[in-house]
């Protein structure tokens, strides 16, 4: 069964500094994977997604690389702002049904002005 | 304004009461999907359809129950069965082939038992 995991699972950094965010899963038979971000009390808004043909996606000052190969995901945020603060999930799409998507727990991310 | 439209924002509910969850979109995706999210868990699948009169069991179904009798429609029960009900859950639509996939929430209900 597919697992997805996000390192670290908080993460506190100044303002304007660059960050990664990881995300790794364990079957490499996925069909595309998914950034979301989750503001406290709210929904899932997406990113970023990328086919699994593709190595990378960039939306603004987000970027999000796939190696499928090796089971990763980095999302890469640049200039970081306070308004970035949120959730992080990743997303893995393996198939229809309940295997369908599998989700990470987060990364919990603040950016301190 | 397209989208997924879930409601109440916020549901409160009495010990043995069953309670309804909306979820309505107006995408045309034909898979929908309840999770629920609970503080360092993730999210859980509870269930899914994916075309209309037909629904499966998630990984936690027990003590929910679904019906899909619309394409835009999937709303959720929670019942007196459920025995620790207390959790945020949303709603999801999946559309696209197997290569292009993409998922889209709804903004959530929290339910509470008081």
């Amino acid at each position: 069964k597919q697992e997805v995991t996000q390192i670290p699972a908080a993460l506190s950094v100044p303002e304007g500094e660059n960050l990664v965010l990881n995300c790794s899963f364990t079957d490499s038979a996925i069909y595309n994977l998914q950034w979301f971000r989750q503001d406290p009390g709210k929904g899932l808004t997406s990113l970023l997604l990328i086919q699994s043909s593709q190595r990378e996606q960039t939306s603004g000052r987000l970027n999000a690389s796939l190696d499928k190969s090796s089971g990763r995901s980095t999302l890469y945020i640049a200039a970081s702002q306070p308004g970035d603060s949120a959730t992080y999930l990743c997303a893995v799409y393996s198939g229809g049904g309940a295997d369908g998507l599998t989700f990470g727990k987060g990364t919990h991310l603040i950016i301190q002005p | 304004d397209g989208g997924i439209t879930q409601s109440p924002k916020y549901l409160f509910r009495k010990e043995g009461q069953n309670v309804t969850l909306s979820c309505e979109q107006n995408l045309n995706h034909d898979a929908m999907y309840w999770y629920r999210q609970d503080p360092g868990q993730g999210l859980r699948l509870i269930y899914y359809s994916q075309i209309v009169n037909d629904f499966q069991k998630g990984d936690i179904a027990e003590g929910y129950s679904v019906s899909r009798e619309k394409k835009e429609s999937f709303p959720l029960t929670v019942t007196s069965a459920q025995k620790n009900p207390t959790a945020f859950y949303l709603c999801a639509t999946i559309q696209g082939g197997r290569m292009n996939t993409e998922a889209f929430f709804g903004q959530g209900t929290r339910l509470t038992v008081v």
